[in-house]
């Protein structure tokens, strides 16, 4: 069954620290992806990654950057969390082998920055 | 730009009545289109996909049809259960090979007994 696994569920900072989400995926997949999803807004791309150490961003990267030293491993950044970035934080992956491929979803972290 | 708009929310119906969340899109090319559900506390699932124009997506009762000559891909279900509530976001994945996908807001649907 495959699997996208998140490192947290629920997460509580301080403004401005420095706050690592980590994600794990066990499909070899190529393509990940960090979203945020707040309500009424739907989901927005913060950053995707097509390759090891490749990155692109996403409509609202502000705030944010990735790290993806290892293929299964994507991370999001927040190099100094405010309290606007309180939300729910989900990564997703694909692969992509048919042209319209499908995203495969972890469970999310809730992230609440005080 | 690509673009999704769903039906405002949230949606609450009784169980066993009759479902439809509006889905219509903006997209230069021949996007594909997918509805996702997402059952409390978990992450987004895939329920159906259609991938040209008059394709039908159906899973777990649930159907959708690309309408390509009115932007739509709105979701149907002829008889829902309380299991259904939850939140469902129609998207857009934009043609590439990286997929990605434009989301709509979401719609929240409760199903009471």
């Amino acid at each position: 069954d495959v699997k996208v696994t998140q490192s947290s569920r629920y997460l509580v900072k301080r403004t401005g620290e420095k706050v690592f989400l980590e994600c794990v995926q066990d499909m070899d997949h190529e393509n990940m992806f960090w979203y945020r999803q707040d309500p009424g807004l739907g989901l927005r791309l913060i950053y995707f990654s097509y390759d090891v150490k490749m990155k692109e961003k996403g409509d609202i990267p502000e705030g944010y950057s990735v790290s993806r030293e290892k293929k299964e491993r994507f991370s999001l950044i927040l190099e100094s969390a405010s309290t606007n970035q309180t939300s729910m934080y989900l990564c997703a992956s694909s692969s992509p082998t048919t042209y319209q491929e499908t995203q495969y979803f972890g469970p999310g972290t809730r992230l609440l920055v005080l | 730009g690509n673009s999704v708009t769903q039906m405002e929310g949230p949606v609450t119906l009784s169980e066993e009545a009759f479902l439809t969340i509006n889905c219509t899109y903006t997209a230069t090319g021949y996007p594909s289109l997918f509805w996702y559900v997402q059952y409390p506390g978990e992450g987004l699932q895939l329920l159906l996909k259609a991938t040209k124009a008059d394709d039908k997506g159906s899973n777990k009762g649930f159907e959708a049809t690309y309408r390509k000559e009115t932007t739509s891909f709105h979701l149907e279900k002829g008889s829902v259960q309380v299991s259904d509530s939850a939140v469902y976001f129609c998207a857009l994945s934009d043609g590439t090979s990286y997929g990605k996908l434009t989301f709509g807001q979401g719609t929240i649907l409760t199903v009471h007994p």
